[in-house]
């Protein structure tokens, strides 16, 4: 059974569309996570939802909405895409427990055209 | 706050030679500490971590850690590479966020090669 599962695997899609990309959990944990991950390998947080509440929302443009209808679901909608946010985007889920362990999804490669 | 510098961003070895992948940190308060190893086209898995307790750290696929307070580093060592170790390798800090959970900083990564 796939612990963290996103869809989709890959996303191609032009300057100025919408899209989203879910996150699945079948961990029971509280905690999900959006990371971006640039060319260069940087990976960075954006979003943290605990028990469908927002708790880290770092410096990212208002284009890029988390939405989590419940505790085991975690989708982020981008609106007005632009180049730059071609990157693969990883979902994570932990515990809550700032000591534990992050796991991760596959990540889905988004490439803006 | 806090933060994390991996030296090199590229390390190359001969299989079944020493590995050592560099990590040194910063933080206001005791850190929690990780490594995280990321095959091709995959997600981040965790290799191994410290949180209290001995700071010699094993975890999987032989790799260990070990954490020095003095030196501010965790780096990662494995006495023998082995092909299928290839892969970047990501150290990262855990500190409690203002909202109380954890936030993970991570480096920029360290890439590493097996030389057959």
């Amino acid at each position: 059974d796939t612990a963290v599962s996103q869809t989709p695997k890959y996303l191609v899609t032009q300057m100025g569309n919408d899209k989203s990309i879910k996150c699945e959990q079948n961990l029971g944990h509280d905690t999900m996570y959006w990371y971006k991950q640039d060319s260069k390998k940087f990976l960075k947080i954006m979003f943290s939802y605990n028990n469908k509440e927002l708790i880290i929302n770092e410096t990212v443009p208002n284009r890029f909405s988390p939405k989590s209808p419940d505790k085991a679901h975690l989708n982020l909608h981008i609106n007005s895409l632009e180049l730059g946010d071609s990157a693969v985007y990883f979902c994570a889920s932990s515990r809550g427990d700032w000591r534990g362990e992050q796991f991760f999804g596959p990540g889905t490669r988004l490439t803006v055209l | 706050a806090q933060s994390v510098t991996q030296l090199g961003s590229h390390v190359s070895v001969s299989e079944g030679a020493l590995v050592l992948l560099r990590c040194n940190y910063s933080s206001s308060v005791p850190p929690y500490l990780f490594w995280y190893v990321q095959y091709p086209n995959q997600g981040l898995q965790l290799l191994l971590k410290y949180t209290t307790g001995a700071t010699l750290v094993k975890g999987i696929n032989g790799f260990e850690a070990e954490f020095k307070k003095s030196e501010t580093s965790f780096h990662l060592t494995k006495p023998s590479a082995h092909m299928s170790d290839a892969a970047e390798y990501f150290c990262a800090v855990s500190a409690r966020s203002n909202f109380g959970n954890e936030k993970l900083t991570f480096g920029t990564g360290t890439r590493l090669t097996i030389i057959p």
